[in-house]
């Protein structure tokens, strides 16, 4: 049973170029979350999905950054026009319900993004 | 606004020892707390939990105690080992807090030989 995985594990990119980061959940599990961490920061949540649904994007910043979890494939991270500010490592979370209950997060190896 | 926090960004133990780290939030309707360990290059993984009906939960070696008045929890690790050292997390989800699980900023945890 693959855990949740994340691609790439690395990814560079120049300022104003795009980002694309995926992840596909564990089997069964039909929540998808995404965080960052900032150098020498916690987790900061970004963005919770279920297939097809966006239900809560209150920690996405407003503009450059969307995500989507299709019916068929990965969950999707995307960034445009990519700032150095952007650099960081995100992650990618599921868990086979809500964030409600006990449930807990299974999380994937990360995607480290480096913007020159 | 960090509503959940890890005061220390580091702790030291010696092998054999008891490693003890510390969280504190500050939202009352948090009733589901967690802990995650994070080695470099890697995903946080889960490590134990505790419900809010409780105030201790014991799993092996680890241990987690929640104090709920002084919106406290702790981990205790006893006896350390040196394959204990990574950066802990605590996390922390609510039924009426939406669907976020809230995390501190985690404590390095170096245990040594």
């Amino acid at each position: 049973n693959a855990g949740v995985m994340q691609n790439p594990r690395h990814l560079v990119r120049r300022r104003g170029q795009e980002a694309r980061l995926r992840c596909s959940p564990m089997k069964g599990h039909s929540h998808v979350y995404w965080y960052r961490q900032l150098p020498e920061e916690g987790l900061k949540f970004m963005v919770y999905l279920q297939k097809e649904n966006i239900i809560d994007e209150s920690g996405m910043p407003k503009e450059r950054f969307s995500a989507e979890f299709p019916k068929e494939g990965p969950s999707i991270l995307r960034i445009q026009q990519v700032v150095r500010g952007d650099s960081a490592a995100y992650f990618c979370a599921s868990s086979p319900g809500q964030a409600v209950g006990g449930e807990k997060l299974f999380f994937g190896s990360g995607t480290q993004l480096s913007v020159l | 606004d960090q509503q959940v926090k890890q005061n220390s960004p580091s702790l030291s133990v010696q092998e054999g020892r008891i490693s003890i780290l510390n969280c504190d939030y500050t939202n009352s309707m948090f009733d589901y707390f967690l802990w995650y360990k994070k080695y470099p290059a890697e995903g946080p993984t889960f490590l134990i939990s505790i419900s809010s009906i409780k105030d201790k939960n014991e799993d092996g070696r680890f241990t987690v105690f929640l104090n709920k008045s002084a919106k406290h929890l702790s981990l205790h690790i006893v006896p350390s080992q040196p394959g204990d050292s990574a950066v802990y997390f605590c996390a922390a989800s609510g039924a009426s807090t939406g669907n976020q699980f809230y995390f501190g900023t985690g404590t390095s945890l170096t245990v040594i030989p």
